[in-house]
């Protein structure tokens, strides 16, 4: 079955304080693996689409990398304001629809 | 940007009643998905569309139909509400890829 799993549930941090998400995933033929940022009492905001291993794109201080087995969202110096749930998603090859996983609370402690 | 507009940001029924959400979309895109949102069970995918006049079921679509007569309009219908429908409902659409959500509608059945 495939799957998308994302570790940790929850985390909080200093602010400053670097670390890493990461969403592991078992899907037959990868079309796309992407990251979503959710504020409470909204819809997720598409942050970045990452197509094959060892891509990696940046926003601000996100950072996305891709392995052939996981994805890492690497937030550098976070702030209050970095504060949401992160959602990541894949696709295959063979049709549009998406698999989410269930996403990371991210807390930013000022 | 892509602009997808769902027609209430909060909403309260009464069991047994027949709700409407409506969604609309800007960017001339074919995709159209809709999704429940639930703590602990992530996003879960009830219809998708592909194009006017069609419709596919997702994972969960029992209880809701859904109607795309026009292609920038796809409406989800709950034909007999029930307290277990109350949820988060996100709407989405896409063109290539990613997909693109609305700020989604909070649905109470009381």
């Amino acid at each position: 079955e495939d799957q998308v799993t994302q570790s940790p549930e929850a985390l909080r941090l200093q602010e400053g304080e670097s670390s890493s998400l990461n969403c592991s995933y078992t899907v037959s033929g990868l079309r796309g693996l992407f990251w979503y940022r959710q504020d409470p009492g909204k819809g997720p905001e598409f942050l970045f689409t990452l197509y094959s291993a060892g891509e990696e794109k940046e926003k601000e201080r996100l950072k996305a990398t891709l392995t052939k087995k996981e994805s890492f969202l690497h937030i550098t110096a976070p702030k209050p304001e970095d504060s949401a749930t992160y959602l990541c998603a894949a696709t295959e090859n063979r049709d549009d629809k998406i698999i989410f996983g269930k996403g990371t609370r991210l807390h930013i402690l000022p | 940007d892509v602009k997808v507009t769902q027609s209430s940001r909060y909403l309260v029924k009464r069991t047994g009643e027949k709700v409407f959400l409506e969604c609309v979309q800007d960017m001339d895109h074919e995709n159209m998905f809709w999704y429940r949102q639930d703590p602990g069970l992530g996003l879960r995918l009830i219809y998708f569309s592909y194009d006017v006049k069609m419709k596919e079921k997702g994972d969960i679509p029992e209880g809701y139909s859904v109607s795309r007569e026009k292609k920038e309009r796809f409406s989800l219908i709950l034909e007999s509400a029930s307290t277990n429908q109350t949820s988060m409902y996100l709407c989405a659409t896409q063109g290539n890829q990613p997909q693109h959500f609305g700020d989604g509608t909070r649905l109470s059945i009381l």
